[in-house]
């Protein structure tokens, strides 16, 4: 069946690192990818998306490229603020989504 | 436009009891979705609405579930009755059309004790 696998967190970085989250996919078909972010005490939120393969999605700095050959939806960001601190969720499908465990971020000033 | 609510924000109940969660969509949106994230892991699929049926309902845990959505609007999701391993963060999700992005609401935090 389809599944997620993400980059184990918690990941801590200094004010403008540049940031990677792994994430590869196992899927059938011609799935989207999404990225979702939950910032403390809010929803989960869509961050980008890409819904066929070499697309790229980004939104507010992130970036993510739906590599089918090596299965993958990395997220990068060139330099991270401390508001980007949240957990980020890697997820795939078309109307079911199916999420990574999540990855926890911190950006420290 | 109002987003996709959730009630209650929190609830903490004793292993045995029920508990009932409710998600109001957004209007218009006939494509409702329930997720949850248990202990920190993965968030998981639990079942499917397009208006009042059920669509998919493939991530049910068990029979001690029972989600409905009456006239195509709002849904509820019930717990009856409740075990230790329920506790975590429901999600309720909605969308226009099948495949589009899926509005989240901010999710229901049960903690059974």
């Amino acid at each position: 069946g389809n599944s997620v696998t993400q980059m184990e967190g918690p990941v801590t970085l200094s004010e403008e690192a540049f940031l990677t989250i792994n994430c590869t996919y196992t899927a059938t078909g011609y799935p989207s990818l999404f990225w979702y972010v939950q910032y403390p005490g809010e929803g989960l939120q869509l961050l980008l998306k890409a819904t066929k393969a070499d697309d790229k999605g980004s939104n507010k700095g992130f970036e993510a490229t739906y590599r089918k050959e090596t299965t993958s939806f990395h997220l990068e960001k060139g330099s991270v603020q401390v508001s980007d601190s949240a957990v980020y969720f890697c997820a795939l499908g078309r109307g079911k989504l199916i999420f990574g465990q999540g990855t926890e971020l911190s950006v420290k000033p | 436009e109002a987003g996709v609510t959730q009630f209650p924000s929190h609830s903490v109940i004793e292993k045995g009891q029920t508990v009932t969660l409710r998600c109001d969509p957004i209007s218009g949106h006939d494509n409702l979705y329930w997720y949850r994230r248990v202990m920190g892991k993965e968030i998981k699929f639990l079942l499917h609405f397009v208006k009042e049926s059920k669509q998919d309902e493939s991530g049910m845990p068990n029979n001690r579930f029972l989600a409905e959505r009456t006239g195509g609007t709002y849904s509820t999701l019930k717990v009856q009755p409740a075990e230790l391993e329920d506790s975590g963060v429901y999600f309720c999700a909605s969308s226009q059309v099948r495949g589009d992005e899926q509005y989240f609401g901010p999710g229901t935090r049960l903690t059974v004790t």
